[in-house]
């Protein structure tokens, strides 16, 4: 299992574009990277998934260099909602598999 | 859209009681999960199911712990005799098939408090 790093804490101010980098320098060739949001008392809610390049959805983008050592969640525009814990998660895209969790990153969006 | 509902929202239990913790996965879902996570710590895997038997479970999942899907809409954690140690909110995860494991869609989870 691909070992991931992710910053431990992060502030921003609402409006700005967040950026929340993920290392995983052992990642698998079949490996997909995943980006997890979890509100206190929530459980974790799926934000986006990919493989390589660029992935974009209605939340965020996910950009991935060609080497796949790092990737980088990035949330535009951020608002007070979306402070929570961010987690980067690495692995294979096959179906059943556990989910492990880091500790994250903690994104405070303040006024 | 469709969501993994859990019931209750809090348990409350005396040390040695068994619990139920029931969950109701997305409907066309096929792989489901429980996970928990203690009060300020990480969230941890226990249990995959799916075809009706366990695909993988955790070292926390011993004994006291068992999984049953007992119709086509529920699936349950049952503790037979509950620790101080179980206290945690107890997510349930469902994923469809073909689109990956590792997209899952949590329920709000349980808190169980054991006292």
């Amino acid at each position: 299992l691909a070992k991931t790093t992710q910053p431990i804490s992060m502030d921003s101010y609402e409006g700005q574009e967040v950026n929340i980098t993920c290392s995983h320098n052992n990642i698998a060739t079949n490996d997909y990277i995943t980006w997890y949001q979890q509100f206190p008392s929530q459980g974790p809610r799926f934000i986006i998934q990919g493989y390589k390049t660029k992935v974009t959805n209605e939340v965020a983008s996910l950009f991935i260099p060609a080497d796949r050592k790092s990737s980088t969640l990035s949330l535009p525009r951020v608002s007070l909602s979306d402070t929570a814990v961010y987690y980067c998660l690495v692995g294979g895209k096959g179906g059943g598999n556990k989910l492990t969790f880091g500790t994250g990153t903690q994104l405070k969006v303040e006024l | 859209e469709p969501e993994v509902t859990q019931t209750p929202s809090h348990q409350v239990t005396q040390m040695g009681q068994e619990v139920i913790l029931r969950c109701v996965p997305i409907s066309n879902h096929l792989y489901f999960y429980w996970y928990r996570q203690i009060l300020g710590q990480k969230v941890e895997f226990l249990v995959s199911f799916y075809n009706n038997e366990i695909s993988e479970k955790s070292e926390i999942f011993d004994d006291q712990f068992s999984v049953e899907r007992p119709d086509g809409s529920n699936f349950t954690l049952k503790i037979r005799s509950t620790k101080l140690e179980d206290s945690a909110m107890y997510f349930c995860a469902s994923s469809p098939k073909g689109t990956g494991g590792y997209e899952q869609y949590f329920g709000p989870g349980t808190r169980l408090t054991v006292t």
